[in-house]
């Protein structure tokens, strides 16, 4: 298994432009999520979705769209990139989400963007 | 939200010693993880605690939670050099999210 992929490994936009970060997983988890990780703020959840067709906003999600069409794929879209949104994204997926028992997320390697 | 707090947030160690972090959460959880990070690279899963357990062991890992005190540990025992990373801890509220942490530095020397 590939576990979690995301491309691209690095973007350099210019502020107002658009982009899709893609993110795919072949573990058959239902649980994705989208974080931004910046220096001295830890990770911080952007968006997430429990299953196919179902998303649902996370602490910081202004600026960033979602869509979850199959089992496999969450794109993460930036309608008009800000230099606010320089940063770097990691996509993470489980199983069924969280509960009482917990479950591991995995997670993807990183998108290093940076806006101009 | 961001709920978990590591303390120290920077550490370093010799080779051979023990790692000992913190982290305080402020409400209720169902479970806490702790995830390891390396340079440039994503966060890797290290050990859940659930909320009805005391203290768990994982190879060199030992993590205790006191949900009391709303507080966790991790220490890692004989510390290598490949233990440099990140560490951050999660707690899991059961609202289908891990609220992170800001992360725990740690440098092993040689």
């Amino acid at each position: 298994n590939a576990g979690v992929t995301q491309t691209p490994k690095f973007q350099v936009l210019k502020t107002g432009q658009s982009m899709t970060l893609q993110c795919a997983q072949d573990m058959n988890h239902e649980y994705m999520s989208w974080y931004r990780q910046d220096p001295g703020m830890g990770l911080r959840l952007i968006h997430y979705s429990v299953g196919a067709g179902i998303t649902d906003q996370g602490e910081v999600p202004n600026g960033y769209n979602v869509s979850r069409s199959t089992t496999e794929d969450f794109p993460l879209r930036l309608l008009s990139a800000a230099p606010s949104q320089t940063s770097v994204y990691f996509c993470a997926s489980s199983y069924s989400g969280q509960g009482f028992f917990g479950e591991t997320q995995y997670f993807g390697p990183g998108t290093r963007l940076l806006v101009l | 939200s961001q709920q978990g707090e590591e303390d120290p947030q920077a550490l370093s160690i010799q080779e051979g010693e023990n790692a000992t972090m913190n982290c305080s959460y402020k409400t209720s959880i169902n479970n806490l993880q702790w995830y390891r990070q390396n340079s440039g690279r994503g966060l890797v899963h290290l050990i859940l605690i659930r909320s009805n357990e005391r203290e768990k062991h994982s190879g060199r890992l030992r993590v205790t939670l006191d949900t009391s005190k709303k507080s966790s540990s991790l220490l890692i025992t004989a510390s290598r050099a490949a233990d440099t990373a990140s560490y951050f801890c999660a707690t899991d509220e059961g609202n289908n999210r891990l609220a992170f942490g800001k992360g725990n530095q740690v440098v092993v020397i040689p």
